[in-house]
């Protein structure tokens, strides 16, 4: 079955540029969607479609994908990024929703 | 506005059912997608299942098949969630969420309703 890697944690000072990778077999041939969960809250979408950005998210994110590797990229880090960040696929093999296993943010 | 309300969780006993809803508004619900996402404490995400805007259309993940099963009624803009013969390991949050318009991704959620399962 198809899985989505992702780095545990990842750890920037605040104004740095976080990077959050998420890898998959052949990943950039599919769109990748990405979620922000703050401690206790639901998920928020950020990136949806590798680099699309709903409606209110900071110009501060952005998202590529390519090859094997889909990237969220937070430039300008803030505190209230500090956050759980999940990327997400369709998996068109199976019909499955599929989660990477989340990298946790903190902000030196 | 978009809001989506969950509701039904509790305590439950090993082997006991559970129906989940979540109440939709601000939205035409009957042109989206639906979709339910657990949370184990501590844990990621977990997809649960997806059902098409007409409701015509189910997925389930593997290992939840057979026990839980979604449903919608699109006049009351509803979304079910049917819980049986419940585990321990089915102790999580649970969040409905809107799939975005063709592109697959969860652009609304709920704020979650936590099942727990224990004797």
């Amino acid at each position: 079955s198809y899985v989505l890697t992702q780095p545990p944690s990842v750890s920037v000072a605040p104004g740095e540029t976080a990077t959050i990778t998420c890898g998959g077999n052949n990943i950039g041939s599919t769109g990748v969607h990405w979620y922000q969960q703050k401690s206790g809250q639901a998920p928020v979408m950020v990136m949806y479609l590798d680099s699309d950005r709903p409606s209110g998210i900071p110009e501060r994110f952005s998202g590529s994908n390519s090859g094997n590797t889909a990237t969220l990229t937070i430039s300008g880090v803030e505190a209230g990024d500090e956050a759980d960040y999940y990327c997400q696929v369709w998996d068109r093999s199976s019909d499955h929703v599929l989660f990477g296993g989340g990298t946790k943010l903190t902000v030196l | 506005e978009v809001q989506l309300v969950e509701s039904g969780g509790g305590l439950v006993r090993p082997g006991g059912s559970l129906r989940l809803s979540c109440a939709v508004s601000g939205f035409t619900y009957s042109s989206y997608s639906m979709n339910w996402v657990r949370q184990i404490p501590g844990k990621g995400l977990e997809w649960v299942s997806s059902i098409s805007y007409s409701g015509d259309t189910i997925y389930y993940a593997d290992s939840l098949k057979g026990r839980f099963t979604i449903s919608r009624d699109n006049a009351g803009n509803s979304l079910y969630l049917y819980l049986n013969s419940l585990r321990v390991e089915d102790t999580a949050v649970y969040y409905c969420g809107r799939t975005k318009s063709s592109s697959g991704g969860i652009d609304f959620w709920g704020q979650g309703t936590l099942v727990t399962v224990s004797s």
